[in-house]
């Protein structure tokens, strides 16, 4: 079946440093790849999305690499900051666009 | 406010009550999905709507969750008979295709 896995679940790293989640899918059909970042209590944040056609995508100091021959995508985060502590979801969706998730990673930055 | 709004925004219920929540979704945007997440998880697709017409159930709806999109517009989702395992975040998002979706804040329901 449809199945997203998430790795690390947890992450700490030291302000200003970079930060990788790494994340697999299993339906070769998935062609959207979004990250969202879920602070305690709020809802889940949109930050970054891949489309199948394209293999990277950075935005500021966020990007994602995407390898479909692997089923694999990443997010990298570089100069991190105390605010991108959060949990971090990756997700893989086909033509109905109904969202898998992974089971989140947890990063701390600390100051 | 434009974005996705869900009402209530928390629901405390006993064992075998109804429940319903409503999702309004961003205006022009005719893709309406319902997620469920609990604790320390990522959020699980429930069902989703283009327009009124509701598209994908998944296995995780069972016979006691029901739900509607009539107009287009709004959607609202209701638990009968509702079990402690029930208790959960009910996400809702939009969105204006097949690709990004937007959340609503949630409604946070306990089963006592």
């Amino acid at each position: 079946g449809e199945n997203v896995e998430q790795h690390p679940s947890t992450l700490s790293v030291q302000e200003g440093d970079s930060a990788v989640i790494k994340c697999t899918y299993s339906d070769s059909a998935s062609n959207y790849f979004p990250w969202y970042k879920q602070e305690l209590g709020k809802r889940p944040q949109l930050i970054i999305d891949i489309r199948s056609n394209v293999g990277e995508k950075k935005d500021q100091r966020i990007a994602v690499t995407l390898n479909k021959t692997a089923k694999h995508f990443s997010l990298h985060i570089t100069e991190t900051q105390p605010e991108d502590s959060a949990v971090y979801f990756c997700a893989a969706s086909s033509q109905t666009g109904k969202l898998i998730f992974g089971q989140g990673t947890t990063l701390q930055v600390k100051p | 406010d434009t974005g996705v709004s869900q009402d209530p925004r928390h629901k405390i219920t006993k064992r075998g009550q109804n429940v319903t929540f409503r999702c309004d979704p961003i205006s022009e945007h005719n893709r309406l999905y319902w997620y469920r997440q609990t604790l320390g998880q990522g959020p699980e697709f429930l069902t989703y709507f283009q327009n009124e017409a509701q598209l994908e159930k998944s296995r995780l709806l069972s016979d006691r969750f029901s739900a509607e999109r009539p107009k287009g517009s709004f959607s609202t989702l209701e638990i009968q008979r509702t079990e402690q395992g029930d208790s959960a975040m009910y996400l809702c998002a939009s969105s204006p295709s097949s690709y990004e979706q937007y959340f609503g804040p949630g409604t946070r329901l306990t089963v006592t």
